[in-house]
């Protein structure tokens, strides 16, 4: 079975600083897909960026990029630049890669770090 | 931009009552998931739902539970018989055909079993 830990259950930045969330997985799957989810306080969960295991480069969207470790199955977020909106829950979560119609396709969560950016 | 949306935002209700919860997904996709949070605790799948059946369901999603998309539109997740351990947030997800992975979240619905 697949598992996501996040360590960090809280964290602060200030304003226009660089942040780090780590996000460690446990899995055989050799083809499957990581996720950076932020929850907005009330708002509903987006998704910030994923990243496909089969490729070796580290997924970049914007101010936010990953650092995939494969081999130490390691997926941790870096938020540049922080803002107030970035203020949220951050969610790593895992989905095995699975070709077939129908398939479902399911998360698998860890247990979030709450980031709280200061002006 | 379209969104998937969830009534009510909180439920409560006594212990032995059925709930159901509402969603209705983005229009165009085919894919329908129920997650839950316990508070403190890690979101959870419970059920995926394609092509009119249900795809693949979790050990927490037993008879009491059950998922209906009765016109097209709506989405539901039945309680049968409300348990206090199902007190959770409930969220809905759906995604579109094809290879995409994106799910789209609901805001949730805060379910209290008293």
């Amino acid at each position: 079975a697949q598992t996501v830990t996040q360590s960090q259950p809280e964290m602060s930045v200030q304003e226009a600083e660089t942040v780090t969330l780590s996000c460690t997985y446990d899995t055989s799957e050799n083809n499957y897909y990581l996720f950076w989810y932020k929850q907005p306080p009330s708002r509903q969960m987006i998704l910030v960026i994923r990243q496909e295991a089969y490729k070796q480069q580290n997924a970049t969207e914007n101010r936010f990029s990953v650092n995939f470790q494969k081999a130490a199955k390691s997926f941790s977020l870096k938020i540049s630049d922080s803002q107030l909106g970035d203020t949220a829950m951050y969610f790593c979560a895992f989905m095995k890669a699975t070709w077939y119609a129908g398939n479902n396709r399911k998360l698998i969560w860890g247990l979030g770090t709450s980031l709280a950016v200061n002006p | 931009e379209p969104e998937v949306t969830q009534t009510p935002s909180h439920q409560v209700t006594q212990m032995g009552q059925e709930v159901i919860l509402r969603c209705v997904p983005i229009s165009n996709h085919l894919y329908f998931y129920w997650y839950r949070q316990i508070l403190g605790q890690k979101v959870e799948f419970l059920v995926s739902f394609y092509n009119n059946e249900i795809s693949e369901k979790s050990e927490i999603f037993d008879d009491q539970f059950s998922v209906e998309r009765p016109d097209g539109s709506n989405f539901t997740l039945k309680i049968r018989s409300t348990k206090l351990e199902d007190s959770a947030m409930y969220f809905c997800a759906s995604r579109e055909a094809g290879a995409t992975e994106e799910q789209y979240f609901g805001p949730g619905t805060r379910l209290t079993v008293t």
